[in-house]
């Protein structure tokens, strides 16, 4: 247990209000990820952090951004939600172990944009 | 580019049958390979990796030797159980700017019947 947790875990909105999804993680973890799980396309890395105030793009990062004031939270948003971005989205750290950078994953926020 | 190529699913088998879910691979260097398994409503959880050619990853009876002379790395279990229903997910972990970033495959659904 990599101690990550996800908040809300269920969300339903309408398209084109904003939304913020948040991870929280308890282990003081440097790296922090994004990403959104659809079907037929596995999980794709949205954004990721390397540090307080460092973020960077993944392979799908249009129309979201992400915020990290502090080590142990990872914002997500959607300024304006569109239907395309109904999916549930998955926070992960990642942490050395033997030798191997290895990523855990949180328990996963449901987006559903009507 | 790098990219994981994974069986279709569903795969569905009686209890205590042989299990094998394919994975190929493409990637330019040495990456580490992952299985990650995801049950119904959680997330992703490891399940075993292997960082360089010929290594072997084991975890629950499940097996998966990383074969860089056919670019696979594919997942066994000698004896399935109903509880081993879940989602299979395949990766790749490349360097690339601040950090590893992990490449899924689909996921293939694995469902066991009694």
């Amino acid at each position: 247990d990599a101690g990550i947790t996800q908040s809300p875990r269920h969300k339903v909105t309408e398209t084109g209000t904003p939304v913020t999804l948040r991870c929280h993680q308890t282990e003081n973890h440097r790296y922090m990820y994004w990403y959104r799980q659809d079907p037929g396309h596995g999980l794709r890395l949205i954004h990721y952090s390397y540090g307080v105030k460092d973020t960077d793009k993944g392979e799908v990062s249009d129309g979201y951004s992400v915020s990290r004031s502090k080590t142990e939270d990872f914002l997500l948003t959607l300024e304006s939600a569109t239907s395309s971005q109904t999916s549930v989205y998955f926070c992960a750290i990642s942490e050395l172990k033997q030798q191997v950078d290895t990523q855990y994953f949180g328990p996963g926020t449901r987006l559903t944009v009507l | 580019g790098n990219s994981v190529t994974q069986m279709e699913g569903p795969v569905t088998l009686s209890e205590e049958a042989f299990l094998t879910i394919n994975c190929t691979y493409t990637a330019t260097g040495y990456p580490s390979l992952f299985w990650y398994v995801q049950y119904p409503g959680e997330g992703l959880q490891l399940l075993l990796k292997a960082t360089k050619a010929d290594d072997k990853g084991s975890n629950k009876g499940f097996e998966a030797t990383y074969r860089k002379e056919t670019t696979s790395f594919h997942l066994e279990k000698g004896s399935v159980q109903v509880s081993d229903s879940a989602v299979y997910f395949c990766a790749l972990s490349r360097s690339g700017g601040a950090t590893n970033k992990l490449i899924f495959g689909t996921g293939t659904l694995l469902a066991v019947q009694p």
